[in-house]
């Protein structure tokens, strides 16, 4: 069966440090997907990345960067230099191919950027 | 390009009633998905579509909750009768399909509180 855990509740920084988030995930699947979402006050998840199992280049977009380590069973995720606007829930996903695509999430980190 | 529409964005309902919720995904997705996400916790996958099919309804508490897609584009879920557990927020997804690992978009949500 697939599981996410994001061992994070909270992480409170004050604007322009840096935050990591923790995602660590199971599946017994070959092939699957990981993946990032954001959820703002305002409730919509947005997403952020999709990761294939085969493929375990870090990767980074503008201000974010994954590190994703098979070996470990982990996909981090890294917010540099942090802003006000970066408040918000972050959750890790897990989709294997043999489940239909369907999303497993993890419970969620609560990022508060101070200012 | 229109995201995925949901209402109403906040319904509140006593215990027994009963409710109904609507969804309808981005033009073209022929996947849509409706989750359950308890305050606090990551979104929970209650049923899946593809085109007017059922893909996975394992989650779904059938005694009670029941949801349709008859043409492959809009969705109704309900509850029926609602119980205080239900208290949540309640989000549609949309996919192009189930080939492949295509993100999900989502809806803003409808906020359910059973009193």
């Amino acid at each position: 069966a697939q599981k996410v855990t994001q061992a994070q509740t909270e992480i409170s920084v004050v604007e322009k440090e840096d935050v990591t988030l923790d995602c660590v995930y199971e599946t017994r699947d070959t092939t699957y997907y990981l993946f990032w979402y954001k959820q703002p006050p305002s409730g919509e998840l947005v997403f952020l990345i999709r990761r294939n199992s085969f493929d375990e280049q870090n990767e980074i977009s503008g201000r974010y960067s994954w590190n994703f380590q098979k070996s470990t069973s982990s996909f981090n995720f890294t917010i540099t230099a942090s802003q006000v606007v970066d408040s918000a829930v972050y959750f890790c996903a897990l989709s294997e191919q043999a489940a239909g695509n369907k999303l497993t999430f993890g419970g969620g980190t609560r990022v508060l950027v101070k200012p | 390009e229109a995201g995925v529409a949901q209402s109403p964005r906040y319904k509140i309902i006593e215990k027994r009633q009963s409710v109904a919720f609507w969804c309808n995904p981005i033009s073209g997705h022929a996947t849509l998905y409706w989750y359950q996400q308890i305050l606090g916790q990551g979104p929970k996958l209650l049923i899946q579509f593809q085109n007017n099919g059922v893909v996975d309804d394992s989650q779904l508490p059938k005694d009670r909750f029941s949801a349709e897609r008859l043409k492959g584009v809009d969705s109704t879920l309900k509850i029926q009768p609602a119980k205080l557990e239900d208290s949540a927020v309640y989000l549609c997804a949309s996919s192009l399909s189930l080939a492949g690992p295509h993100e999900q978009y989502f809806g803003p949500g409808t906020r359910l509180t059973v009193t």
